[in-house]
């Protein structure tokens, strides 16, 4: 079945660091979302992306999506502790119609 | 403005036991979805909604089942828990298919099955 591939599994940083976070899917999405999971917390929605190519950025984070519409990245610039949580993408799940969700990147930062 | 809201919070069973969480929203959405989430596993489909009275299986539904009966409420239930069921559950909904709209989570629900 369709699989939604992220990586790393992990990324600690020192705080200032930069962080990306790459999502890889086995088929091509009409669109992709990020999430963002704080420690004890429930996933949040952070955006959409529909067009292939197209990169949005919310402040320091930066969302692409590939040509291909097949994967998709976050970027964060100069990383803060207000970063630290689980970063899942979520691509649509075929024939269902729902969601397929990444095993997410844990970001640490360390002061 | 509640939106997403899960009882109990956090739940101890033993084996053999059942129980049902539930889920209520107040965005009048019209898709509503339960995960779990296991450690380095992300977040797996059960069960979802498409509306009032109707239900569908995720990627996971073995063990568990739900119902609609109301708009605003979904219901998941564990006839029998077993210990492999031990997880945080998330209820969530979205104004149409998961597809185009974001999902809303409540806080999740920790279950553990001794």
């Amino acid at each position: 079945g369709q699989q939604v591939m992220q990586i790393p599994q992990y990324q600690h940083v020192q705080e200032g660091e930069d962080f990306t976070t790459y999502c890889n899917s086995s088929t091509t999405l009409s669109n992709i979302q990020w999430y963002k999971q704080r420690p004890g917390g429930h996933p949040v929605f952070l955006i959409q992306l529909v067009k292939s190519g197209e990169v949005k950025k919310q402040k320091r984070l930066t969302f692409q999506f590939g040509e291909a519409k097949k994967n998709s990245s976050l970027h964060i610039t100069a990383t803060q502790t207000t970063d630290v949580g689980t970063y899942f993408c979520a691509g649509d799940g075929g024939s269902q119609g729902n969601l397929i969700f990444g095993k997410g990147t844990k970001l640490s930062v360390k002061p | 403005n509640a939106g997403v809201t899960q009882t109990p919070k956090f739940r101890v069973l033993k084996t053999g036991q059942s129980m049902t969480l539930l889920c209520a929203q107040d965005m009048n959405h019209e898709y509503m979805y339960w995960y779990r989430q296991d450690p380095g596993m992300g977040l797996r489909l059960i069960h979802y909604s498409v509306g009032e009275g109707t239900t569908a299986k995720g990627e996971v539904p073995d063990g568990y089942n739900v119902s609609r009966l109301k708009k605003q409420n979904f219901l998941l239930g564990l006839e029998s828990a077993a210990p492999s069921q031990t997880s945080v559950y998330f209820c969530a909904s979205s104004r149409r298919t998961g597809t185009n709209q974001p999902q809303h989570f409540g806080d999740g629900t920790r279950l553990s099955i001794l």
